[in-house]
């Protein structure tokens, strides 16, 4: 089957980094994305990631291991604003079809 | 601006009244997505079209036709809407399957 898995909540103190986990089984994988959304928006374009490795863009950065099957978005210096649901994504081989995880939902305390 | 438009926005709507949700983008995109959103599930892909006149099905297509047409055109038609519908819709477009998506507003659905 397919699946994607992320923690439902977490809690993280402004300032801080944060790390969100994701692990995919899927029918062959053609890159993994990551989305933010925020509360009654949509979703927005935060990383993507095809090869194993680290791939930093500002205070996000992201991280894949094919082999395990594995994903993290590291967010530093976290503000107010990085309130969100943070959503984990893989495009499969072949038909390009887009699986999700059920989201990853943050917050951030002063 | 560059945007994907979905309408309407809010609609409520009765069992077995056939309704369609229009989607359009203007970037030119090759691949257009239709998702619905619902707490604990999280995002699930209807349709997807990789180009004109080529759809195809996501994890749940079911009670759902699309059409493509037009490259800048993908409209969510319900033929018979059940409450099982009922549920947040997002449209979304991108240049290939494996480019980022631009995601629209969002379209709220409830089938009574």
């Amino acid at each position: 089957g397919q699946n994607i898995d992320q923690p439902t909540e977490m809690t993280a103190t402004e300032g801080a980094i944060v790390q969100i986990n994701c692990t995919y089984q899927t029918s062959g994988f053609n890159g993994l994305f990551w989305y933010q959304q925020h509360a009654g928006e949509a979703p927005t374009f935060l990383s993507y990631n095809v090869l194993d490795g680290l791939e930093e863009k500002g205070r996000f950065s992201s991280f894949l291991s094919r082999s395990k099957g594995y994903s993290y978005l590291l967010l530093k210096e976290l503000q107010m604003k990085d309130s969100a649901s943070y959503l984990c994504a893989v495009i499969n081989t072949g038909g390009f079809k887009t699986i999700f995880g059920a989201g990853t939902r943050l917050f951030v305390k002063a | 601006e560059a945007q994907v438009t979905q309408n309407p926005r809010y609609l409520i709507t009765v069992t077995g009244k056939k309704l369609t949700v229009t989607c359009s983008q203007n970037m030119n995109h090759e691949y257009m997505s239709w998702y619905r959103q619902d707490p604990g599930l999280g995002l699930r892909q209807i349709y997807y079209s990789m180009n004109v006149e080529v759809t195809d099905k996501g994890d749940v297509p079911e009670g759902y036709k699309v059409s493509r047409k037009e490259k800048r055109n993908f409209p969510l038609i319900l033929e018979s809407p059940s409450p099982n519908q009922t549920s947040l819709y997002f449209c979304a477009s991108s240049t290939s399957g494996m480019s980022e998506q631009f995601f629209g507003p969002g379209t709220r659905l409830t089938v009574l």
